[in-house]
């Protein structure tokens, strides 16, 4: 089955700064790869994803990245802000399905 | 989107004792997903519920430990049975629209 390795698991970060979180999958037959967020005490929500059949994509102050060869894909969030602080999850799935694998989570914390 | 109301929000029980949590959507879903998260830990699918049908298990997880229903197409319960200690974790119900996955609020057990 898919395998998606998630790092760093802690990331700080000074207001302002930008934040960067890489995962990794095993299964070359995934080709939707979501983002998701989970505030401390809430449940998990979609903040952006990408398909295989694009690079990059954008939406303000976040973007994801996709490398279909190396199979690893990242997002980015530039300009950090407080409310940016809360776990961040990467997830792998295929189309039938669109069932997730998560990776381990990403902790953010974004100091004022 | 997919509104979620999932029930008990938490609770304390013996271990030995067994718990029913409770899943209702908005709409009519085919599948609906049981998902465990321990603490500091990823979102790690139990099993798929479908109506009609039994649930299917993800390896590691086993129906006579989290017994599933799926009596109609928008409701579904997880039974985690013989509580132990290990069992203490955050459950959540999740139902997928197109590619996204929505998740309720999650049932945080603790198992004394």
């Amino acid at each position: 089955g898919e395998n998606v390795e998630q790092h760093p698991s802690t990331l700080s970060v000074q207001e302002g700064d930008s934040a960067v979180i890489k995962c990794t999958y095993s299964d070359s037959a995934s080709n939707y790869f979501p983002w998701y967020k989970q505030e401390l005490g809430k449940r998990p929500q979609l903040i952006i994803d990408i398909r295989s059949n694009v690079g990059e994509k954008k939406d303000q102050r976040i973007a994801v990245t996709l490398n279909k060869t190396a199979k690893h894909f990242s997002l980015h969030i530039t300009e950090t802000q407080p409310e940016d602080s809360a776990v961040y999850f990467c997830a792998a799935s295929k189309g039938g399905s669109y069932i997730p694998t998560f990776g381990r989570g990403t902790s953010l914390i974004v100091h004022p | 989107s997919a509104v979620i109301s999932q029930k008990p929000s938490r609770d304390i029980c013996q271990r030995g004792t067994s718990l029913t949590i409770q899943c209702q959507v908005d709409s009519q879903v085919t599948m609906m997903f049981w998902y465990r998260q321990q603490p500091g830990q990823s979102l790690t699918l139990i099993a798929t519920a479908n109506q009609g049908s039994e649930a299917t298990y993800e390896s590691g997880f086993v129906i006579d430990k989290f017994p599933i229903s799926r009596p109609n197409l928008t409701f579904s319960t997880l039974t985690v049975s013989n509580m132990s200690p290990e069992d203490s974790s955050i459950y959540l119900c999740s139902v997928r629209r197109d590619t996204e996955a929505f998740f309720g609020q999650g049932t945080r057990l603790t198992v004394v």
